[in-house]
């Protein structure tokens, strides 16, 4: 079965950069969340879309964004890259407005040097 | 954590015993999910249990959920050496949204 899908899962950026990450939802799933780990941390919510709008947002700093595009996938937007935004970023999808089973993506790992 | 705590945060056992982790969360909610975190890798969703809803059983996992204490506990019976990873537990926060909530987590190491 199809299963969400990151990318890149690995970016290396230097401090003041940006990045964007990608996030192709499960077929057919039409809301996306942002999750990120740090090492050694329990994931922490930062965005989600539900039919390409903004759902609920949680502990996402300023220099980010995101969107949803018209094919459902996401992209979060990074600047002023700092180093403790040094993570796994996750993504997950679900369908469906109702709280239900999430899943996950593989992440991304940044490092921001 | 945003939610509440995991316990015990480390946990080692002997392939074949049990392995109990207990999650408390602080806000009503309507349901509580399991995950599996292998090293640095996703997170695999194990089980969902429902508010209302006080067990659940999915193979070797065993899942209670007791509302009144706001708490919950994952078992595995029958650990294998495949076993050992980080177990979250993870919740909504009762209001409609979808987002989750993540326990700290804990570290399951199934000995051979």
């Amino acid at each position: 079965a199809a299963g969400v899908i990151q990318s890149p899962r690995h970016l290396i950026k230097e401090k003041r950069e940006t990045a964007t990450l990608k996030c192709y939802p499960i077929p057919r799933h039409d809301t996306v969340y942002w999750y990120q780990q740090g090492p050694g941390q329990d994931p922490q919510f930062l965005i989600s879309f539900y039919e390409k709008m903004q759902s609920d947002k949680g502990s996402i700093p300023d220099r980010f964004s995101a969107q949803q595009f018209s094919d459902y996938h996401s992209e979060l937007n990074m600047s002023s890259l700092e180093l403790g935004d040094s993570a796994l970023y996750f993504c997950a999808s679900s369908y469906g407005t109702v709280t239900d089973t999430q899943y996950f993506g593989p992440g991304t790992r940044l490092t921001v040097l | 954590s945003q939610q509440g705590e995991e316990d015990p945060q480390a946990l080692s056992i002997q392939e074949g015993e049990n392995a109990t982790m207990n999650c408390s969360y602080k806000t009503s909610i309507n349901n509580l999910q399991w995950y599996r975190q292998n090293s640095g890798r996703g997170l695999v969703h194990l089980i969902l249990i429902r508010s209302n809803e006080r067990e659940k059983h999915s193979g070797r996992l065993r899942v209670t959920l007791d509302t009144s204490k706001k708490s919950s506990s994952l078992l595995i019976t029958a650990s294998r050496a495949a076993d050992t990873a980080s177990y979250f537990c993870a919740t909504d926060n009762g209001t409609g949204a979808n987002n989750l909530f993540f326990g700290t987590g804990t570290r399951l190491t199934v000995i051979p």
